[in-house]
């Protein structure tokens, strides 16, 4: 049973580009979150997809925005790359918005972003 | 808003020591609270939760109970081990939004050595 996958493992980009991360959540889960840790960091919560919709949001600017597909995984997307915006980008699946006892959340390993 | 308070670490202890590392929390309401564990080069796992006042989870040799008088979810082992090495994080989760929403602290490293 595949747990959460993310690519790519490693990304460089430069300031002022833009960046998509991808996510495929645990089988059998519906609902996407999105995590940024920073460097020495807790994980800060991005947003969560769940029916393909943004369901809710952290406190994150409208540069990172994101996407959720009919087989529900995710794609991260961040435009106008800041250096503040390197990161471990982690995906995190459940099995609908409010989890529940018994569907906590499942991490994938990250995407490593390096913004130079 | 919510908040997680970790002590700092890194945490250095032989193996077979006990372990504590505190976590605080401020939160309105009744939040459940969470363990995290990340090992190198990995995503968190979960490693215990508790979801009301005095209970205590428990997993692995580890534990730690919700305690709401002193808002207070310590994580504790009675022998750790090499391979406990890892950045532990506390974590709650605000009833109204849901588990999948979680506010950490930002984690406490623990070294084990031989």
């Amino acid at each position: 049973d595949a747990g959460v996958t993310q690519s790519p493992t490693h990304l460089i980009k430069t300031r002022g580009q833009q960046v998509t991360l991808r996510c495929s959540p645990k089988s059998g889960h519906d609902t996407v979150s999105w995590y940024q840790q920073a460097l020495g960091q807790g994980p800060q919560f991005i947003f969560q997809y769940y029916e393909e919709e943004e369901r809710q949001r952290g406190n994150f600017p409208d540069r990172f925005s994101g996407h959720q597909f009919p087989n529900y995984s995710s794609e991260l997307n961040v435009n106008a790359l800041l250096l503040g915006d390197s990161a471990l980008y982690l995906c995190a699946s459940s099995l609908g918005t409010t989890g529940g006892y018994n569907s906590p959340l499942h991490f994938g390993n990250g995407t490593r972003l390096t913004v130079t | 808003g919510d908040s997680v308070t970790q002590m700092e670490g890194p945490v250095t202890l032989s193996e077979e020591a006990f372990l504590t590392i505190n976590c605080t929390y401020t939160a309105t309401g009744y939040p459940s609270l969470f363990w995290y564990v990340q090992y190198p080069g990995e995503g968190l796992q979960l490693l215990l939760k508790a979801t009301k006042a005095d209970d205590k989870g428990s997993n692995k040799g580890f534990e730690a109970t919700y305690r709401k008088e002193t808002t207070s979810f310590h994580l504790e082992k009675g022998s750790v081990q090499v391979s406990d090495s890892a950045v532990y994080f506390c974590a709650l989760s605000d009833m109204n939004s849901g588990y999948s929403t979680l506010t950490f602290g930002k984690g406490t490293m623990l070294l084990v050595s031989p």
